[in-house]
């Protein structure tokens, strides 16, 4: 099975700030992955599929890089909306896997 | 709109049976792979099971492989997940989702809520 490593777990940051989230499969997965925010009592939603094309609807300040095993997803300037819990996926092989969530949290 | 509605979910006792359902709306149902993955309360995501467009495919985590089945009415646009032998680890929300052809989830439903005890 693939691994998937989030890090960090949680995260403060400010409104305005640029934020970095960083998922590692453990082998490599080509552009496989996509990334999921999750607000509390409330299903996923998707946006970013292939590691970097952004899903319709998903606000620009959302970007998805990274290829292989390394990727990232990027807030460019954090809004309020955006404190939630970020989920990484690879979906090369089965089983299909979750990273482990990143907790966004205002500081 | 993408429209997916789960429903089946309930309070079931150790080792009992539940069905659950996801009807779909909105895109051609039958074009699509569907998925479930479910969240345990206060923890993260596991994807349970996948469906191909067809049915012909199915794929299941280890985790309920043997007890949980998958299936899909293409003429009535539902999927549903069997689950059988059911455990106290297995209380979650179950979400169905819909597959983007082979690029991942892209809608997922509201969610149904199975809880497990005696």
């Amino acid at each position: 099975d693939i691994q998937m490593t989030q890090s960090p777990s949680s995260l403060s940051a400010s409104v305005g700030d640029r934020v970095t989230i960083t998922c590692r499969a453990s082998q490599g997965i080509s552009n496989s992955l996509g990334w999921f925010q999750q607000k509390p009592g409330k299903a996923p939603k998707c946006l970013i599929y292939a590691a970097s094309s952004l899903q319709s609807g998903a606000p620009s300040r959302f970007s998805g890089s990274g290829s292989g095993t390394d990727f990232t997803l990027t807030i460019s300037s954090l809004q309020a909306e955006d404190f939630a819990t970020y989920y990484c996926q690879q979906y090369s092989s089965y089983p299909i896997t979750f990273g482990q969530g990143t907790r966004l949290e205002i500081k | 709109e993408v429209q997916l509605l789960e429903s089946g979910g309930g309070l079931v006792q150790p080792g009992g049976s539940l069905r659950l359902s996801c009807a779909a709306s909105g895109f051609t149902f039958n074009n699509y792979a569907m998925n479930w993955v479910r969240q345990a309360p206060g923890k993260g995501l596991e994807w349970v099971s996948s469906i191909g467009s067809s049915g012909g495919s199915t794929y299941f985590a280890d985790s309920v492989k043997g007890r949980f089945s998958i299936s899909r009415d293409n003429s009535k646009n539902t999927l549903f997940l069997q689950m059988n032998g059911l455990r106290a680890e297995d209380t979650a929300i179950y979400y169905c989702a819909k597959d983007r052809r082979a690029m991942g989830i892209d809608y997922w439903g509201q969610g149904t809520l199975v809880t497990v005890s005696s």
